[in-house]
């Protein structure tokens, strides 16, 4: 079945970067764009942005656009996400979720999240 | 950006109850519209997609509709495993965005 596995909490302290790894199975990869969403404590859902599995094509929430990069890695069908300057409202949930046609339209499958928690 | 006006914010039912939340796009989305529910600790489920088509293997007590600007979420029999909170998610254009939640509770 479809599975979309990622890597474990991360701490950090605020400026550093984290990079959050979000692994595909069950299907083709290189047949479904990826995007990845975030969910702050008691906040609601916040898309960052969407990368092709074929040629890393991105596009980005504009509030992040500067310090989040979205890269793939199709011998390992994985993908990742780097936010760098963290600052402590980057604290969140951080989901990788598949593209349901293949591009550019709803999410039909979610990793597990990643909490990422920036603090002093 | 388009932004997603989502009703009730949260809402008190009981189990057998039917219940809709509605979702309001401040501009058209030609029915690029998504539900989903989510469940503390859980990844998040998608439950509709184009505004009414069910995802597989969601039970058929959930329903979507709407067109232009103003689509529904329709549970027709709450059972207790319904109890959550939903999103709706418009993705006409990016930014894709959300509505800000509504929690669903007993």
């Amino acid at each position: 079945q479809v599975q979309l596995v990622q890597s474990g909490a991360e701490v950090k302290r605020p400026g550093a970067s984290v990079k959050i790894s979000c692994k595909a199975s069950g299907y083709t990869f290189t047949s479904y764009y990826m995007h990845w969403v975030r969910q702050a404590p008691g906040q609601g859902l916040e898309w960052i942005g969407i990368v092709t599995p074929i040629g890393g094509t991105t596009t980005y929430a504009q509030k992040l656009q500067g310090r989040v990069t979205l890269t793939t890695d199709t011998s390992t069908s994985t993908v990742y996400m780097e936010l760098s300057s963290l600052r402590s409202e980057d604290t969140a949930v951080y989901y990788c979720a598949r593209d349901g046609s293949g591009s550019y339209s709803w999410f039909d499958t979610w990793g597990q999240g990643t909490l990422v928690t920036v603090s002093s | 950006d388009i932004q997603m006006t989502q009703s009730p914010s949260s809402l008190s039912a009981s189990v057998g109850d039917r219940v809709t939340i509605t979702c309001r796009a401040s501009q058209g989305i030609s029915n690029s519209l998504a539900w989903y529910q989510l469940k503390p600790g859980k990844a998040p489920n998608l439950l509709l997609y184009a505004a009414s088509r069910l995802e597989s293997g969601v039970p058929s007590r959930f329903s979507g509709s709407g067109s232009g600007t103003d689509y529904t979420l329709t549970i027709s029999s709450l059972q207790p495993e319904d109890f959550a909170t939903y999103y709706c998610q418009q993705y006409y254009s990016t930014p894709y965005t959300f509505g800000q939640g509504t929690k669903l509770e007993i």
